[in-house]
């Protein structure tokens, strides 16, 4: 069954510091995935996906991920922090479900940010 | 001009009450979802609808009924409700995915059900 492992519930980063948001899929199959951005009290926004292609892959907000497959990783990274990163971040991998495709998220990791 | 749109925001009720939460998107998408995030922000997929037709239920109760009255509507009944259905539900749609490459979900902002 493919799921996602997000290692750490909260990440704290100083404003201008390198953000590295780790998750690690497993998927028998190539997988699709995800990474969202909650911020507080709002819904779910997609921040950047990958499905084929390039590896590297840039998202919205300076944000990019990295699909790594020998290491079955996908972790996001921004080269600066900025205070209005602060939110609740997702990943997510795709799940196969009788034909229709489902979303399976990790647990969340909360980015805070200082000044 | 909101993309997905869900009534009410916030919902405060009583145990063994009856209640509905609302969801819209005016995106034309075919498949529309509801999702459940717990208090420690975990969220599962609970339902999906593709054009009306039910095609994902998750392991939910049966005291949660999705209703999806056309293609830009779904709507989420729970009776008798309990303690352990407080929790932020979320309404998302999509374009049809079936077995074809990933659609991109958008998110409505959340309904928070408390229950007392």
């Amino acid at each position: 069954a493919q799921s996602v492992t997000q290692l750490g519930s909260h990440v704290s980063v100083s404003e201008g510091a390198l953000v590295l948001l780790r998750c690690n899929y497993s998927s028998s199959v190539p997988p699709y995935l995800f990474w969202y951005v909650q911020y507080p009290n709002q819904g779910l926004q997609l921040l950047l996906k990958y499905t084929t292609g390039a590896t590297l892959v840039k998202g919205i907000n300076g944000f990019e991920a990295e699909f790594k497959k020998s290491e079955t990783s996908f972790h996001l990274t921004k080269p600066s922090a900025h205070m209005s990163d602060a939110a609740e971040y997702f990943c997510a991998v795709i799940l196969m479900n009788t034909g229709f495709q489902k979303l399976v998220f990790g647990t969340g990791t909360r980015l805070l940010v200082s000044p | 001009d909101t993309a997905v749109s869900q009534t009410p925001k916030y919902l405060v009720t009583q145990m063994g009450n009856d209640k509905s939460i609302k969801c819209e998107q005016n995106l034309g998408h075919d498949t529309m979802y509801w999702y459940k995030q717990d208090s420690k922000k975990f969220l599962k997929i609970m339902f999906s609808y593709n054009n009306k037709e039910l095609i994902i239920n998750e392991t939910v109760p049966n005291r949660f009924s999705p209703k999806s009255p056309d293609k830009a509507h779904l709507n989420l009944h729970i009776n008798s409700l309990e303690l352990g259905d407080s929790a932020v539900y979320f309404c998302a749609s999509s374009p049809y995915s079936g077995t074809q490459a990933y659609n991109e979900q958008f998110f409505g902002p959340g309904t928070r059900l408390t229950v007392l």
